[in-house]
Protein backbone atom coordinates (compact mmCIF):
# COMPACT_ATOMS: atom_id res chain seq x y z
CA UNK A 1 0.00 0.00 0.00
CA UNK A 2 1.29 3.38 -0.90
CA UNK A 3 1.65 6.15 1.68
CA UNK A 4 1.03 9.76 1.84
CA UNK A 5 3.05 11.14 -1.15
CA UNK A 6 4.05 15.07 -0.51
CA UNK A 7 5.97 17.70 -3.08
CA UNK A 8 8.16 19.59 -3.43
CA UNK A 9 10.29 17.72 -0.62
CA UNK A 10 12.35 21.14 0.05
CA UNK A 11 11.61 24.77 -1.09
CA UNK A 12 13.28 27.83 -0.51
CA UNK A 13 11.63 30.91 -1.33
CA UNK A 14 11.86 34.59 -0.21
CA UNK A 15 9.72 36.71 2.23
CA UNK A 16 6.89 37.70 0.57
CA UNK A 17 6.84 35.32 -2.03
CA UNK A 18 4.21 32.52 -2.94
CA UNK A 19 4.73 29.09 -2.07
CA UNK A 20 2.16 25.92 -2.91
CA UNK A 21 2.66 21.63 -0.71
CA UNK A 22 0.75 18.84 -2.79
CA UNK A 23 -0.57 16.41 -1.43
CA UNK A 24 -1.95 12.61 -2.02
CA UNK A 25 -3.07 10.85 0.71
CA UNK A 26 -3.53 6.98 0.77
CA UNK A 27 -6.56 5.61 -1.24
CA UNK A 28 -9.35 5.36 0.29
CA UNK A 29 -8.68 7.28 3.13
CA UNK A 30 -11.66 10.20 3.79
CA UNK A 31 -9.89 12.44 6.45
CA UNK A 32 -6.44 15.04 5.32
CA UNK A 33 -4.54 17.23 7.52
CA UNK A 34 -1.92 19.51 7.38
CA UNK A 35 0.22 20.44 9.83
CA UNK A 36 3.00 22.51 10.67
CA UNK A 37 6.48 22.00 12.60
CA UNK A 38 8.57 24.41 13.44
CA UNK A 39 12.57 23.61 14.35
CA UNK A 40 11.84 22.14 18.14
CA UNK A 41 8.10 21.93 18.34
CA UNK A 42 5.38 19.27 17.64
CA UNK A 43 3.22 19.61 14.67
CA UNK A 44 0.44 21.59 15.19
CA UNK A 45 -2.74 20.80 13.00
CA UNK A 46 -3.55 24.26 10.06
CA UNK A 47 -6.51 22.32 8.48
CA UNK A 48 -8.59 18.97 8.77
CA UNK A 49 -10.15 17.86 5.52
CA UNK A 50 -13.29 14.94 5.51
CA UNK A 51 -13.81 14.56 2.12
CA UNK A 52 -13.80 17.42 0.39
CA UNK A 53 -15.55 19.83 3.58
CA UNK A 54 -13.55 21.38 5.99
CA UNK A 55 -13.66 20.11 9.47
CA UNK A 56 -11.28 22.53 11.50
CA UNK A 57 -9.35 25.33 10.23
CA UNK A 58 -9.33 27.39 14.04
CA UNK A 59 -5.34 27.58 13.51
CA UNK A 60 -5.14 28.44 9.91
CA UNK A 61 -3.77 32.11 9.51
CA UNK A 62 -6.15 32.71 7.05
CA UNK A 63 -4.76 35.98 6.01
CA UNK A 64 -1.90 34.26 4.32
CA UNK A 65 -2.92 30.48 3.98
CA UNK A 66 -5.53 28.46 1.93
CA UNK A 67 -5.86 24.94 1.07
CA UNK A 68 -8.12 23.23 -0.74
CA UNK A 69 -8.71 19.79 -1.31
CA UNK A 70 -9.73 18.77 -5.12
CA UNK A 71 -12.81 15.91 -5.74
CA UNK A 72 -11.88 15.06 -2.07
CA UNK A 73 -8.46 12.98 -3.16
CA UNK A 74 -5.74 15.59 -3.51
CA UNK A 75 -4.99 18.77 -1.78
CA UNK A 76 -2.86 21.57 -1.76
CA UNK A 77 -1.68 24.34 0.68
CA UNK A 78 -0.75 27.66 -0.09
CA UNK A 79 0.98 30.41 1.58
CA UNK A 80 0.82 34.12 -0.02
CA UNK A 81 2.49 36.54 0.89
CA UNK A 82 5.63 33.73 3.09
CA UNK A 83 7.05 35.21 6.50
CA UNK A 84 10.01 34.55 8.05
CA UNK A 85 7.82 32.69 10.54
CA UNK A 86 6.29 30.62 7.85
CA UNK A 87 9.73 28.80 7.88
CA UNK A 88 8.74 25.18 9.17
CA UNK A 89 8.31 21.18 7.89
CA UNK A 90 4.89 21.17 6.24
CA UNK A 91 3.38 17.49 7.48
CA UNK A 92 -0.02 16.13 5.27
CA UNK A 93 -1.66 12.72 6.80
CA UNK A 94 -4.52 11.54 6.07
CA UNK A 95 -6.82 8.45 8.06
CA UNK A 96 -9.55 6.08 6.74
CA UNK A 97 -12.71 8.37 8.97
CA UNK A 98 -13.01 11.15 11.41
CA UNK A 99 -14.21 11.81 14.31
CA UNK A 100 -12.99 8.65 15.61
CA UNK A 101 -10.57 8.74 18.53
CA UNK A 102 -8.94 5.59 17.75
CA UNK A 103 -8.49 6.41 13.97
CA UNK A 104 -4.98 6.16 12.75
CA UNK A 105 -3.23 8.91 10.83
CA UNK A 106 -0.41 8.07 8.61
CA UNK A 107 2.00 11.37 7.98
CA UNK A 108 4.17 11.87 4.68
CA UNK A 109 7.17 12.74 4.65
CA UNK A 110 6.78 16.41 5.15
CA UNK A 111 7.88 19.62 2.72
CA UNK A 112 10.85 21.80 4.21
CA UNK A 113 10.52 25.53 3.99
CA UNK A 114 13.00 28.19 4.51
CA UNK A 115 11.60 31.29 4.14
CA UNK A 116 14.87 33.89 3.35
CA UNK B 1 -0.49 27.57 25.93
CA UNK B 2 1.44 23.98 26.05
CA UNK B 3 -1.40 21.32 26.67
CA UNK B 4 0.77 18.03 26.35
CA UNK B 5 4.74 18.70 27.49
CA UNK B 6 7.56 16.95 27.18
CA UNK B 7 9.99 17.86 29.14
CA UNK B 8 13.30 15.92 28.15
CA UNK B 9 14.33 16.91 24.54
CA UNK B 10 16.67 13.95 24.40
CA UNK B 11 17.57 10.78 26.00
CA UNK B 12 20.41 8.42 25.73
CA UNK B 13 20.00 4.70 27.08
CA UNK B 14 22.27 1.84 26.30
CA UNK B 15 21.23 -1.08 24.04
CA UNK B 16 19.29 -3.61 25.76
CA UNK B 17 18.03 -1.47 28.79
CA UNK B 18 14.99 0.06 29.16
CA UNK B 19 14.34 3.11 27.60
CA UNK B 20 11.33 5.40 29.81
CA UNK B 21 10.01 8.47 28.00
CA UNK B 22 7.52 10.33 29.57
CA UNK B 23 5.04 13.77 28.84
CA UNK B 24 2.56 15.29 30.72
CA UNK B 25 -0.83 17.31 29.83
CA UNK B 26 -2.82 19.96 31.46
CA UNK B 27 -6.17 19.29 29.59
CA UNK B 28 -8.60 17.29 31.12
CA UNK B 29 -10.82 16.79 28.28
CA UNK B 30 -8.10 14.48 26.70
CA UNK B 31 -8.93 11.18 26.49
CA UNK B 32 -6.45 9.21 24.14
CA UNK B 33 -3.30 9.08 24.05
CA UNK B 34 -0.52 8.45 20.75
CA UNK B 35 2.88 8.08 21.16
CA UNK B 36 4.51 8.72 17.40
CA UNK B 37 8.52 7.76 15.84
CA UNK B 38 9.53 9.84 13.55
CA UNK B 39 12.70 9.17 12.00
CA UNK B 40 14.76 12.26 10.27
CA UNK B 41 13.64 13.67 6.75
CA UNK B 42 10.49 11.53 7.37
CA UNK B 43 7.09 12.00 8.68
CA UNK B 44 5.69 10.54 12.41
CA UNK B 45 4.90 6.95 12.39
CA UNK B 46 2.38 6.04 14.48
CA UNK B 47 3.50 3.19 17.67
CA UNK B 48 1.12 2.53 20.27
CA UNK B 49 -1.92 4.23 21.67
CA UNK B 50 -3.65 3.99 25.11
CA UNK B 51 -7.51 4.75 25.19
CA UNK B 52 -7.97 7.23 29.01
CA UNK B 53 -9.90 3.58 30.58
CA UNK B 54 -7.15 1.66 30.39
CA UNK B 55 -3.81 2.44 32.62
CA UNK B 56 -1.63 0.16 30.33
CA UNK B 57 -1.34 -0.94 26.93
CA UNK B 58 1.49 -3.24 25.60
CA UNK B 59 2.75 -4.22 22.04
CA UNK B 60 5.60 -6.59 21.67
CA UNK B 61 8.82 -4.21 23.36
CA UNK B 62 6.65 -1.19 23.65
CA UNK B 63 4.49 -0.57 26.86
CA UNK B 64 2.34 3.02 27.69
CA UNK B 65 1.29 3.66 31.07
CA UNK B 66 -1.57 6.25 31.70
CA UNK B 67 -1.50 7.84 35.10
CA UNK B 68 -4.56 10.31 34.83
CA UNK B 69 -4.88 11.67 38.17
CA UNK B 70 -1.20 12.93 37.86
CA UNK B 71 -1.97 13.52 33.91
CA UNK B 72 0.78 11.96 33.19
CA UNK B 73 1.91 8.92 30.68
CA UNK B 74 5.20 7.03 29.73
CA UNK B 75 6.25 4.89 27.29
CA UNK B 76 8.77 2.41 28.40
CA UNK B 77 10.92 0.34 25.49
CA UNK B 78 12.26 -2.72 26.62
CA UNK B 79 15.14 -4.14 25.59
CA UNK B 80 16.20 -0.56 23.57
CA UNK B 81 17.78 -1.58 20.30
CA UNK B 82 19.24 1.08 18.04
CA UNK B 83 17.21 0.85 15.55
CA UNK B 84 14.64 2.46 17.99
CA UNK B 85 16.89 5.96 18.11
CA UNK B 86 14.39 8.45 16.66
CA UNK B 87 12.51 11.33 17.77
CA UNK B 88 9.42 10.31 19.99
CA UNK B 89 6.03 12.58 20.17
CA UNK B 90 3.41 12.19 22.72
CA UNK B 91 0.49 13.20 21.54
CA UNK B 92 -3.40 13.65 22.77
CA UNK B 93 -6.95 14.03 21.41
CA UNK B 94 -10.26 14.26 23.20
CA UNK B 95 -14.15 14.40 22.58
CA UNK B 96 -15.28 13.73 19.01
CA UNK B 97 -12.97 15.34 17.13
CA UNK B 98 -9.80 13.26 16.07
CA UNK B 99 -7.81 16.58 16.25
CA UNK B 100 -4.20 15.76 18.43
CA UNK B 101 -2.45 18.02 19.80
CA UNK B 102 1.19 17.41 20.05
CA UNK B 103 4.42 17.68 22.32
CA UNK B 104 7.60 18.52 22.01
CA UNK B 105 9.22 15.56 21.17
CA UNK B 106 12.26 13.80 23.13
CA UNK B 107 14.83 12.26 20.66
CA UNK B 108 16.34 8.98 22.02
CA UNK B 109 19.38 7.52 21.55
CA UNK B 110 20.45 4.13 21.45
CA UNK B 111 24.01 3.44 22.17
CA UNK B 112 26.04 0.32 21.66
Amino acid sequence: EAGVAQSPRYKIIEKRQSVAFWCNPISGHATLYWYQQILGQGPKLLIQFQNNGVVDDSQLPKDRFSAERLKGVDSTLKIQPAKLEDSAVYLCASSWTSGSLTDTQYFGPGTRLTVL
Amino acid sequence: DQQVKQNSPSLSVQEGRISILNCDYTNSMFDYFLWYKKYPAEGPTFLISISSIKDKNEDGRFTVFLNKSAKHLSLHIVPSQPGDSAVYFCAASGGTASKLTFGTGTRLQVTL
